[in-house]
C-alpha cells in the first residue's frame, strides 16, 4: 500500500515564525502536491512536483514556498506565520505520467495554528 | 465550481450495502470518475475510479451509466467505520501544467452507517 507520511499531525507557532511541513512517501511517486483544506473552501491547492527540484505554483502559493530534494520528500515551508494560514495541510502522492491514471494518495493531514 | 452533484446526507444500516449516488451531466469523453471518501480529521482516502465500465475493487464497486451522466458508488457491507464523507470528483487522469494536481471535491455526501 502507498503510504504517505506527514511529520507532524498537529502544530501550534506563533505569528512570523518559520514553519516547515514534511512529507515522506515510500512508493517511489513522481508527483507530490501540497494543499490546504478549510471549511466551506475544500481542498486548494498550493504547490507541487512532478520531479526532484521541481516545482510548480498552484491556486494559492503566496506565502508558501516549497522543497524536494529527494524524491521521496516534499517539504512545505512558512516563511513567516500568518493567522490566516492556519487550516489543515494536506500532502498527496501520484505516479508520473505515463503510469499515471489519476489517483491521488494522502497523507494524514498537519493540522496547524497559528497564533 | 465541482461538476458534480451528490446528496448532502445518508444514512446506511451496518452491514447493508451503501449507494452513494453522484450525478455528472457535463463529464467530458476524456473525464474520469474518481471517489474519495475523508474520515473527520484525516486527509482524504482514495476508494476507486472509472471511465465507462464498471468497476470493483477490494473497497468498492462503481457502477456508471450507459450516458455516463450519473453513477454510483457500492460499499457492499457498509461498516461502522465506512462513516465518512464520500466525495465524487470527475477529471482527467493527466494533464501538464498543474490540472493534475486540481482535485474540486464539492460537498460531498456524509454517510452515517449506525449499528
Amino acid at each position: 500500500d502507498v503510504k504517505v507520511t506527514q511529520s507532524s499531525r498537529y502544530l501550534v507557532k506563533r505569528t512570523g515564525e518559520k514553519v516547515f511541513l514534511e512529507c515522506v512517501q515510500d512508493m517511489d511517486h513522481e508527483n507530490m502536491f501540497w494543499y490546504r483544506q478549510d471549511p466551506g473552501l475544500g481542498l486548494r491547492l498550493i504547490y507541487f512536483s512532478y520531479d526532484v527540484k521541481m516545482k510548480e505554483k498552484g491556486d494559492i502559493p503566496e506565502g508558501y514556498s516549497v522543497s524536494r530534494e529527494k524524491k521521496e520528500r516534499f517539504s512545505l515551508i512558512l516563511e513567516s506565520a500568518s493567522t490566516n494560514q492556519t487550516s489543515m495541510y494536506l500532502c498527496a502522492s501520484s505516479l508520473g505520467t505515463t503510469r499515471n491514471t489519476g489517483e491521488l494518495f494522502f497523507g494524514e493531514g498537519s493540522r496547524l495554528t497559528v497564533l | 465550481d465541482a461538476k458534480t452533484t451528490q446528496p448532502p446526507s445518508m444514512d446506511c444500516a451496518e452491514g447493508r450495502a451503501a449507494n452513494l449516488p453522484c450525478n455528472h451531466s457535463t463529464i467530458s469523453g476524456n473525464e474520469y470518475v474518481y471517489w474519495y471518501r475523508q474520515i473527520h480529521s484525516q486527509g482524504p482516502q482514495y476508494i476507486i475510479h472509472g471511465l465507462k465500465n464498471n468497476e470493483t475493487n477490494e473497497m468498492a464497486s462503481l457502477i456508471i451509466t450507459e450516458d455516463r451522466k450519473s453513477s454510483t458508488l457500492i460499499l457492499p457491507h457498509a461498516t461502522l467505520r465506512d462513516t465518512a464523507v464520500y466525495y465524487c470528483i470527475v477529471r482527467v487522469a493527466w494533464d501538464y501544467g498543474g490540472s493534475q494536481g486540481n482535485l474540486i471535491f464539492g460537498k460531498g455526501t456524509k454517510l452515517s452507517v449506525k449499528p
